[in-house]
């Protein structure tokens, strides 16, 4: 059964930088794109970046260049780095990966993210 | 980017009634389109994907349909667990984007 566990920061300043983490376990870290995803309060979700195991990346345009992803392969994790955050960041931000069928079958719980002064 | 547009906004409705979900993209996404129900507290759950394809798990009361670049998930019969946020998604074209979502509420 595969299972994502994330974790990361829940409280930023505006200006600060997100860090959020996935681990993967129970299921082979290849052949499949890694996924940040987020729903902020009272919309919808927006799709962030992906990763693949080989170091291939896909971003949102609309995080203006802003975002980093990045893969550790040797503890099957996958990062999200958010710089310079202000208020419209806040959101629950999800990892997720993009399975066989190419849509987002395996969830992770899901981090709360609050960007306040 | 492919804009996804939800109908309606929100839908009430009794258990036992059917529902259905309409989305319809701004262009072509061809059959690449899925579905996911989200309750709170929880991450989204794959519904449907390649607009008409069950995921794993999904009960079959629940069907995907599509013509042109109109989509509808129907739900038969709503059972309680069936009350929830239901997204479309499309992955035909970068980026990656989701619909603003279908409020389904006991009526």
């Amino acid at each position: 059964q595969v299972q994502l566990q994330q974790w990361g920061a829940g409280l930023l300043k505006p200006s600060e930088t997100l860090s959020l983490t996935c681990a993967v376990s129970g299921e082979s870290f290849s052949d499949y794109y890694w996924n940040w995803i987020r729903l902020p309060p009272g919309k919808g979700l927006e799709w962030i970046a992906e990763i693949n195991h080989s170091g291939s990346t896909n971003y949102n345009p609309s995080l203006e260049s802003r975002g980093t992803v990045s893969i550790d392969t040797s503890k099957n994790q996958f990062s999200l780095k958010l710089s310079s955050v202000t208020a419209a960041d806040t959101a629950v931000y999800y990892c997720a990966r993009r399975g066989t069928n190419r849509f987002f079958d395996y969830w992770g719980q899901g981090t709360l993210v609050t960007v306040s002064s | 980017e492919i804009v996804l547009t939800q109908s309606p906004a929100t839908l009430s409705l009794s258990p036992g009634e059917r529902a259905t979900l309409s989305c319809r993209a701004s262009q072509s996404v061809s059959s690449y389109l899925a579905w996911y129900q989200q309750k709170p507290g929880q991450p989204p759950r794959l519904l449907i994907y390649d607009a008409s394809n069950r995921a794993t798990g999904t009960p079959a009361r629940f069907s995907g349909s599509w013509s042109g670049t109109d989509f509808t998930v129907t739900i038969s019969s709503l059972e309680p667990e069936d009350f929830a946020v239901y997204y479309c998604q499309q992955r035909s074209n970068w980026p990656i984007t989701f619909g603003q979502g279908t409020r389904l509420e006991i009526k």
